[in-house]
């Protein structure tokens, strides 16, 4: 089976830097992904690391170590609107489906 | 108009009814899968197509199943409602060789009274 951890709630003031941790455990592993959801709304994709190291588009990063089986999703120059849940994702194998994490809810506030 | 459809977007009903979650897309994604989502526990897996002819039980199928009736649609059925089936449930669709990115509808809330 494959089990995913992060924190179930993270705060954070607006402008400053935030990171949200994934740990791993799986049989083998074939990508990391992040996607964010706002209340009310359906997830959506923000990145995706198959190999080890950063990710950057924007705001948002996200980083890969596969021998520890973290990775995190960093968002910088927060801003309001950031208040949502993040989740991260995996499969172990090439076309399997991906299994999420129970998400982080991350509120930014003043 | 969106990409991934679902029907309906909130639903009432009763112990013991059938009920049928639709979902179709306009995206031309060979797989497409349906997630639960409660609160506090992510979002679980239903079941799962990566083709018209195939269809495979994800990690909660108890209670629930589905039909792949065209590339572009697939249903997710209740058989006999119960009341901890209440839930929102999200389509997604991926390209073969997603990359790890799926699209999601707008998601189904189904209370079961």
């Amino acid at each position: 089976g494959q089990s995913l951890e992060q924190p179930s709630e993270v705060t954070a003031v607006e402008g400053a830097i935030v990171q949200i941790n994934c740990t791993y455990q799986t049989s083998g592993f074939y990508g990391l992904s992040w996607y964010q959801q706002h209340d009310g709304g359906a997830p959506t994709f923000l990145s995706y690391n198959a190999l080890d190291g950063l990710e950057e588009t924007g705001r948002f990063s996200s980083f890969l170590s596969r021998s520890d089986s973290y990775g995190y999703l960093l968002l910088q120059e927060l801003q309001m609107k950031d208040s949502a849940s993040y989740f991260c994702a995996v499969r172990d194998r090439r076309n399997t489906p991906l299994v999420f994490g129970k998400g982080t809810r991350l509120s930014v506030i003043a | 108009d969106a990409d991934v459809t679902q029907t309906p977007r909130n639903r009432i009903t009763k112990t013991g009814k059938r009920i049928m979650l639709e979902c179709s897309q306009t995206k031309g994604h060979d797989r497409m899968y349906w997630y639960r989502q409660d609160p506090g526990l992510g979002l679980q897996l239903i079941y799962y197509s990566f083709d018209v002819k195939d269809i495979n039980k994800g990690e909660i199928s108890d209670g629930y199943s589905v039909s792949r009736q065209a590339q572009a649609k697939f249903s997710l059925s209740l058989e006999s409602a119960i009341p901890n089936q209440t839930a929102l449930y999200f389509c997604a669709t991926s390209a073969t060789g997603d990359a790890g990115e799926l699209f999601f509808g707008e998601g189904s809330r189904l209370t079961v009274l």
